[in-house]
């Protein structure tokens, strides 16, 4: 089945050590996306990348970090400069170039205390 | 970023009943989707529109693409339970030099009374 999964789904850190959150999908879509969901908010857009080796800052990458080093993965890593890091984390991915459908893993809850 | 204004915020309705809620802006988008997600997981894919004017259905759920390509609605008809969950717009803006990324409303949070 092709799909995108997030894991974990529950994540629990300790205030001031860094946590990464991996995505991984078989769809071959060329673009992926990391999104932050506060309660009872939209989506908030983190990291995209549009190709493998290339990825560019959304509306709120302080504190965060990425990397594509593959087609299939996209893994964001929470670093202890992001001042409010527990939310619920959202990646998607997209075919991108013209194609704009951008489907979604199931996401993954952080919790930072 | 850029702005989508998504009403309203919330509805609460009888099992039966229609909905309707909508997406503005003050800018030109190229294609509207519309999105469902339930509690605790991810955004699911509902209807894509890619052209002004176009009008298309999935099941008991029709979406509009205005013709001003500033707005899109999203009507349910004879809602059921399991409608239940927040229901997001999605835009991708017309003249977008960011490539591929989409501008999201803020949902609605949509209950229904059995």
């Amino acid at each position: 089945d092709g799909g995108i999964t997030q894991s974990p789904k529950y994540l629990f850190r300790k205030e001031g050590q860094n946590v990464t959150l991996s995505c991984e999908q078989n769809l071959n879509h060329d673009a992926m996306y990391w999104y932050r969901q506060d309660p009872g908010q939209g989506l908030r857009l983190i990291y995209y990348s549009q190709i493998v080796n290339d990825f560019q800052k959304g509306d709120i990458a302080e504190g965060y970090s990425v990397s594509r080093e593959k087609k299939e993965s996209f893994p964001l890593t929470v670093t202890s400069a992001q001042k409010n890091p527990t939310a619920f984390y959202l990646c998607a991915s997209s075919f991108g170039g013209g194609s704009y459908e951008q489907y979604f893993g199931p996401g993954t809850r952080l919790t930072v205390t | 970023g850029q702005q989508l204004n998504q009403s309203p915020q919330s509805m609460f309705i009888q099992e039966g009943e229609d909905v309707s809620m909508n997406c503005t802006s003050s800018s030109i988008f190229n294609t509207w989707l519309w999105y469902k997600q339930d509690p605790g997981e991810g955004p699911v894919l509902l209807i894509a529109l890619y052209k002004a004017g176009e009008l298309t259905s999935n099941g008991r759920l029709t979406a509009q693409f205005g013709i001003t390509r500033k707005d899109s609605f999203l009507n349910i008809s004879a809602s059921i339970p399991s409608d239940v969950g927040i229901y997001f717009c999605a835009g991708q803006l017309g003249g977008e030099t960011s490539g591929s990324r989409l501008t999201f409303g803020e949902g609605t949070q949509l209950t229904v009374n059995p």
